[in-house]
């Protein structure tokens, strides 16, 4: 269980170009998704946390405009690299997690991880 | 302020062989979750465990096993009898009590050589 599927897994193309990732729960109802980037030989900075039906809360220094993320519904979210650029390559990874109804502390639950998508813009 | 620290960075080790990788963490909550993840090198990041602040207890999966030290602020994570297919990089990570993102540490890098 608790599978999180990424697409597309790598991206390559010309500076300018808008990109869209897409991150699904495919077993279980994510209430909460999560957004890092991840440079090569590096730790996981996280991007943006965002719930269900509501706007995403940026991290400190992460251009909302440049990257859009949408979760409009419990097992859909999405990442959009806006007009992109050679320094937006990197490799990107999403993450979902289930609270549910009610469980104290679910914000504990371990999050689980899609297989990341690798974006190189020309 | 939160923090995860993964002193090694690189670890090589020969098949066979048991290794430790140390995670030290810092924060003022008293409420908090310690968890490690594996990212293979086809780079997703796989769940290996969860530990809350109010369980010491060391915990043994098969050839994995964690040491979690309070008093020390540490999460250590030993693989007994290292297989080639553990190599991969290896993060320790802290949960926020408000919210519960996770603050990674800087992952260390183990390769097991046959």
């Amino acid at each position: 269980g608790a599978v999180v599927s990424q697409h597309p897994s790598r991206v390559i193309c010309k500076s300018g170009t808008s990109v869209k990732i897409e991150c699904r729960s495919l077993d279980f109802q994510a209430t909460t998704m999560f957004w890092y980037r991840q440079f090569p030989k590096q730790s996981l900075m996280l991007m943006a946390t965002s719930n269900e039906g509501s706007k995403a809360t940026y991290e400190q220094g992460v251009e909302k405009d440049k990257f859009l993320i949408n979760h409009a519904s419990l097992t859909l979210s999405t990442l959009t690299v806006t007009s992109a650029h050679p320094e937006d390559s990197s490799f990107y990874i999403c993450s979902a997690r289930d609270l549910p109804p009610g469980w104290v502390g679910g914000e504990h639950q371990p999050q689980h991880f899609g297989d990341g998508t690798r974006l190189s813009i020309l | 302020a939160q923090k995860v620290t993964q002193a090694q960075t690189e670890i090589s080790v020969v098949e066979k062989e048991d290794v430790t990788l140390d995670c030290v963490y810092e924060t003022r909550d008293t409420t908090y979750y310690l968890f490690w993840y594996k990212q293979p090198p086809s780079g997703e990041l796989v769940f290996l465990i969860r530990r809350n602040s109010f369980d010491e207890q060391n915990e043994i999966s098969g050839r994995y096993s964690w040491n979690f030290q309070k008093s020390t602020s540490s999460f250590n994570f030993t693989i007994t009898a290292s297989q080639v297919v553990d190599s991969a990089v290896y993060f320790c990570a802290l949960s926020e009590v408000s919210g519960g993102k996770l603050i990674f540490g800087q992952g260390t890098e183990l390769s097991v050589k046959p």
